[in-house]
């Protein structure tokens, strides 16, 4: 059981937009920062947003994050096959002195 | 260009002992928190340990306290990874990963190496 919790699954059309949530509490998201990473199994995951809401360079503008309390969102809009992969919230978590990670996300795009 | 390369993976028994390294490059290394998250099979990922850049503060989470100990050596830009008592659970991909910022995000990742213990 994971501290953050994310739904297991997405999926849009292409062209379409997703939204993944990511909840926790005021342990982690509430206080930290909440960052996003895409992953396809075997390879290395990759960051997508920092901050709550930035994006590294080379990161598309389709790709976005926002925070509320203690609730986290990616976005990401003009939805392609190429976005097909998992998708993980991660945050510092004060009480545990800890890293943790959502469950993951899996987008698929139809 | 920022490198990251696990190796030291493979097969082990259980209980048994095995050494990981990760070798990094492009970035000066010593000003960096370094972690280890892992992803076993069919299964999220899992962030276990960090280290500062100094070597002077070290977190574990619960499932490998006591067992796995973190280390690094800023002269030769590496990372390590001492995993004793291992167990059929500790199997999965283990990756290396550096932190942009201390306990922030994660800004570049390793291949990862596969570590599978079974008797």
């Amino acid at each position: 059981q994971s501290v953050l919790t994310q739904p297991p699954s997405v999926s849009a059309a292409p062209g379409q937009k997703v939204t993944i949530s990511c909840s926790g509490s005021s342990s982690n998201i509430g206080n930290n920062y909440v960052s996003w990473y895409q992953h396809l199994p075997g390879t290395a995951p990759k960051l997508l947003i920092y901050e709550d809401n930035k994006r590294p360079s080379g990161i598309p503008d389709r790709i976005s994050g926002s925070k509320s309390g203690t609730s986290a969102n990616l976005g990401i809009t003009g939805l392609q096959t190429g976005d097909e992969a998992d998708y993980y919230c991660g945050t510092w978590d004060s009480s545990l002195s800890a890293w943790v990670f959502g469950g993951g996300t899996k987008l698929t795009v139809l | 260009e920022v490198q990251l390369v696990e190796s030291g993976g493979g097969l082990v028994q259980p209980g048994g002992s095995l050494r990981l390294s990760c070798a990094a490059s492009g970035f000066t290394f010593s000003s960096y928190a370094m972690s280890w998250v892992r992803q076993a099979p069919g299964k999220g990922l899992e962030w276990f340990s960090l280290i500062s850049g100094r070597s002077g503060t070290t977190y574990y989470a619960d499932s490998v306290r006591g067992r796995f100990t973190i280390s690094r050596d800023n002269s030769k830009n590496t990372l390590y990874l001492q995993m004793n008592s291992l167990r059929a659970e500790d199997t999965a991909i283990y990756y290396c990963a550096k932190q942009r910022q201390w306990l922030r995000d994660f800004d570049y990742w390793g291949q990862g190496t596969l570590v599978t213990v079974s008797s």
